[in-house]
């Protein structure tokens, strides 16, 4: 079956470094990919979305890339803040398709 | 902007009994609207699709008779989950497509729904 998978382990890091958050998939060949934060006991926000035929996205402090042959996204948030503290969900749809396939989401940590 | 509005934010009751949740868009229209379901640490589960005026889509494994949902206009969807038990306790979350957006892939999200069943 289709799967989206992200470390979920928390990843902790320091203020003001690089965090980098990683998402594969399975069984599928996602048309795009989204990423979003997820706050506690609060829907997601929508941040970056990337298409398989883009290799990279940049937003103000966001960078995400898409690497079709590792069947890999990676999202990096820069000079990290304990602001951008909060878990980040990665989902694919297939092109044509309305269904996002979540991943669980990685929490970040970024400490003072 | 775009904002989705889901009431109540927290809702508690006893078993057996129905309860329903709100989806609206509050300054755009949505063609569709999606209904989720998270349980904790795990992911958002899609359970069905809607569109303004027909029934709608449910996902494999998902009761329809036990999940109602009513697209009735195109700022406004429902859930009623009928006869909860626990095991429906969860946080449900809606989002929505922009008719204005179509053609593209942006959903909208609502803040959640928690839910309680005692």
């Amino acid at each position: 079956s289709q799967k989206i998978e992200q470390n979920s382990e928390a990843l902790n890091i320091q203020e003001g470094k690089t965090a980098t958050l990683t998402c594969n998939y399975t069984n599928y060949s996602p048309a795009y990919l989204q990423w979003y934060r997820q706050d506690p006991g609060r829907g997601p926000v929508f941040l970056l979305l990337i298409r398989e035929n883009e290799k990279e996205k940049r937003k103000e402090r966001l960078k995400v890339t898409f690497d079709t042959t590792l069947k890999q996204s990676l999202f990096h948030i820069t000079a990290s803040q304990p602001a951008d503290s909060a878990t980040y969900l990665c989902a694919g749809v297939t092109g044509g398709g309305n269904k996002l396939t979540f991943g669980t989401g990685t929490q970040l940590k970024v400490e003072l | 902007g775009a904002v989705v509005s889901q009431h109540p934010s927290w809702v508690i009751c006893k078993s057996g009994t129905s309860v329903k949740i709100e989806c609206r868009s509050l300054d755009f229209q949505a063609t569709t609207m999606f209904w989720y379901r998270q349980f904790p640490k795990q992911s958002l589960m899609l359970m069905a699709t809607s569109n303004e005026g027909s029934k709608a889509t449910y996902e494999q494994g998902v009761e329809k008779d036990k999940f109602l949902i009513n697209h009735a206009s195109l700022t406004l969807s429902t859930l009623t989950v009928t006869s909860a038990h626990p095991e429906d306790s969860s946080f449900y979350i809606c989002s929505a497509r922009a008719y204005r957006d179509r053609g593209k892939e942006t959903q909208y999200f609502g803040p959640g729904t928690r839910l309680l069943v005692l």
